[in-house]
């Protein structure tokens, strides 16, 4: 099965920073990436697919990049509201496989 | 407004069983692939299984193989989960979710519900 590793596990930041967080696939993926925010005691919320595209309704400050092995979830200045853990789950061929997370926290 | 109900979660003794249930409305739900995701606690998410639209086609994470099976009845917008044999391992809050354009990742999710293995 093809592991995902996301990168920071954690991160802190102040409100309106710019914040990078990186999912590496064990084996190349194209663009079949998607995204999703999770907020304490909530189910995630799907925020971007196909590596890029933005979920209808996400704010325009989320971002997402990459293609094959490596991809980025960029949130262009980081709100209160934003404070979640962020999963990266590709979904070329079964299983579908998520990263571990990353808990982002405001400084 | 789509909405995924789950219910049938619990508490059960190890190497009991559990019927998890996901009750659709807002969409046509027999034209989606439905799937579960779980979540143990403090823990990140992870595929459960899948059924194709039609209930004919079913996939299952290797973690839950020969133990749970999938279902759906598409005149009662329900999707099941039926748990057997369950372990301590098989905590989690279970999530009912909709497969979105034919590829498996998710555009709505339940809002959860708890399953507890012990004894």
């Amino acid at each position: 099965d093809i592991q995902m590793t996301q990168s920071p596990s954690s991160l802190s930041a102040s409100v309106g920073d710019r914040v990078t967080i990186t999912c590496r696939a064990s084996q190349g993926i194209s663009d079949y990436l998607a995204w999703y925010q999770q907020k304490p005691g909530k189910p995630p919320r799907l925020l971007i697919y196909a590596a890029f595209t933005l979920q209808s309704g996400v704010p325009s400050r989320f971002s997402g990049g990459g293609s094959g092995t490596d991809f980025t979830l960029t949130i262009s200045s980081l709100q209160p509201e934003d404070v979640a853990t962020y999963y990266c789950q590709k979904y070329h061929g079964a299983p579908p496989t998520f990263g571990q997370g990353t808990k982002v926290e405001i400084k | 407004e789509v909405q995924l109900v789950e219910s049938g979660g619990g508490l059960v003794q190890p190497g009991g069983s559990l019927r998890l249930s996901c009750e659709a409305s807002g969409f046509t739900f027999s034209s989606y692939s439905m799937h579960w995701v779980r979540q143990a606690p403090g823990k990140g998410l992870e595929y459960v299984s899948a059924v194709g639209h039609a209930g004919a086609l079913t996939y299952y994470a290797d973690s839950v193989k020969g133990r749970f099976t999938i279902s759906r009845d598409n005149s009662k917008n329900t999707l099941y989960l039926q748990m057997a044999s369950l372990r301590t391992e098989d905590t989690a809050v279970y999530y009912c979710t909709r497969e979105m354009g034919n590829w498996m990742y998710y555009d709505f999710w339940g809002q959860g519900t708890v399953v507890i293995v012990s004894s």
